[in-house]
């Protein structure tokens, strides 16, 4: 069975300073997905990493892939209080587009 | 670009009654996934429809969860009876073939009481 474990749940700070959420996964798969979710609001897709090395940037968010180590990393840089939310990955089963979702990492930028 | 559409967008029940929602995916999206998400998790895939077949429904508890996607384009959740653990936000989503991104609805946050 795959597990998906996000690192921290929790995550305090303040603006302007640099931080890295952690995403293990438990079997082989080389297709992972970041999302965001603000409170009460659905799921907004940030990054889809399609293979192994891949890096993805939009803005202060950078995301990367290593599947032979089965992690991604979701890099936030000189944090903004707008980026305070709930960040999913979720990786690909099997590449059959079966999601299995992390437990989320519940973000907060404190001015 | 219209987005998933779901409703209700809130339910609130007593135990044992029964709820049905509706989503509607994007226009051209072959794939529709229903997702539970339980408070203070990340969303659990119930069932994966391709078209009007069910690709996946191995986690959908089939004794009280029934889901059709009749002309492959809506699709509706019913659950018989509702249990207190199925209250939880139901996230619908869609996505081109199964294949890249999966959209998400604003979700039916349902409570059963």
């Amino acid at each position: 069975e795959l597990k998906v474990e996000q690192n921290p749940l929790f995550l305090s700070m303040q603006e302007g300073k640099n931080y890295t959420i952690y995403c293990n996964y438990s079997t082989t798969s080389d297709r992972l997905y970041w999302y965001r979710q603000d409170p009460g609001k659905s799921l907004e897709s940030l990054f889809v990493l399609l293979s192994n090395g891949a890096v993805k940037q939009e803005g202060r968010l950078m995301a990367s892939l290593d599947t032979k180590a089965r992690l991604s990393t979701l890099h936030i840089t000189a944090a903004v209080h707008d980026l305070s939310a709930t960040y999913f990955c979720a990786v690909d089963l099997g590449g059959a587009q079966k999601l299995v979702f992390g437990q989320g990492t519940r973000l907060t930028i404190n001015p | 670009e219209a987005g998933v559409a779901q409703s209700p967008r809130y339910k609130i029940i007593e135990k044992r009654q029964s709820v049905a929602f509706w989503c509607n995916p994007i226009s051209g999206h072959a794939t529709l996934y229903w997702y539970q998400q339980i408070l203070g998790q990340g969303p659990k895939l119930l069932i994966q429809f391709q078209n009007n077949g069910v690709v996946d429904d191995s986690q959908l508890p089939k004794d009280r969860f029934s889901a059709e996607r009749l002309k492959g384009v809506d699709s509706t959740l019913k659950i018989q009876p509702a249990k207190l653990e199925d209250s939880a936000v139901y996230l619908c989503a869609s996505s081109w073939r199964g294949y890249g991104t999966q959209y998400f609805g604003p979700g039916t946050r349902l409570l059963v009481l």
